[in-house]
């Protein structure tokens, strides 16, 4: 079965603290993908990365960077310096494989993130 | 703006009652997804369209159908209405056909409330 655990409901740091968000997966695919998305206040849905289960080198993007371990099942979510605009809701995802022709997309619960400044 | 639009943004109706959402991918997108978004289930995909055809299927309900027509925007029908059936439906768009290969751009969601 697929499963995607986000243990953290809701983290709170201040501002310019570093914060990771925790993402654990399972799944029997040797093939998958893997993605984070943001849901700030106003509630739409923002893709921030897509990690397929054959790269597991670590990704950074400006203050955002990601943390791949297949060892572990761990695709976790770094914020450097956090800013009161990246408080919002965290999603992590899981997607099985397309070829089996069975299509799973699991979203985990999500982790709520509140920057103070 | 993300340029997936959706219509209506609220949507007030009783159980048993029948109603349709729809949505307008990007422009050149081919792929429109579905998504669920409520209290109880969290965030769930429904199903996927890609030109017109339906591509995948996940969580969803046999009183819930889609479609999309030719000019590449989709419908999504919620039928014999219930009150856990409130939540917000997100509609999202890609340019290809397998959802993790390219990225989804999303709408900013209808919410519907079943009274």
């Amino acid at each position: 079965a697929q499963k995607v655990t986000q243990a953290q409901t809701e983290i709170s740091v201040v501002e310019k603290e570093d914060v990771t968000l925790d993402c654990v997966y399972e799944t029997r695919d040797t093939t998958y993908y893997l993605f984070w998305y943001k849901q700030p206040p106003s509630g739409e849905l923002v893709f921030l990365i897509r990690r397929n289960s054959f790269d597991e080198q670590n990704e950074i993007s400006g203050r955002y960077s990601w943390n791949f371990q297949k060892s572990t099942s761990s695709f976790n979510f770094t914020i450097t310096a956090s800013q009161v605009v990246d408080s919002a809701v965290y999603f992590c995802a899981l997607s099985g494989n397309w070829a089996s022709g069975t299509y799973k997309y699991i979203f985990g619960t999500g982790t709520r993130l509140k920057v103070l400044a | 703006d993300s340029g997936v639009t959706q219509t209506p943004k609220h949507l007030i109706t009783a159980t048993g009652q029948r109603v349709t959402l729809r949505c307008s991918p990007r422009s050149g997108d081919l792929s429109v997804y579905w998504y669920q978004q409520s209290l109880d289930q969290g965030l769930q995909f429904l199903i996927q369209y890609y030109n017109g055809e339906e591509r995948a299927k996940g969580n969803i309900l046999e009183r819930f159908s889609a479609q999309q027509f030719p000019d590449l925007h989709s419908e999504l029908n919620l039928s014999s209405l219930e009150l856990g059936d409130s939540a917000l439906y997100f509609c999202a768009s890609s340019r290809y056909r397998d959802p993790q290969s390219n990225e989804q751009f999303f709408g900013p969601g209808t919410r519907l409330t079943v009274l």
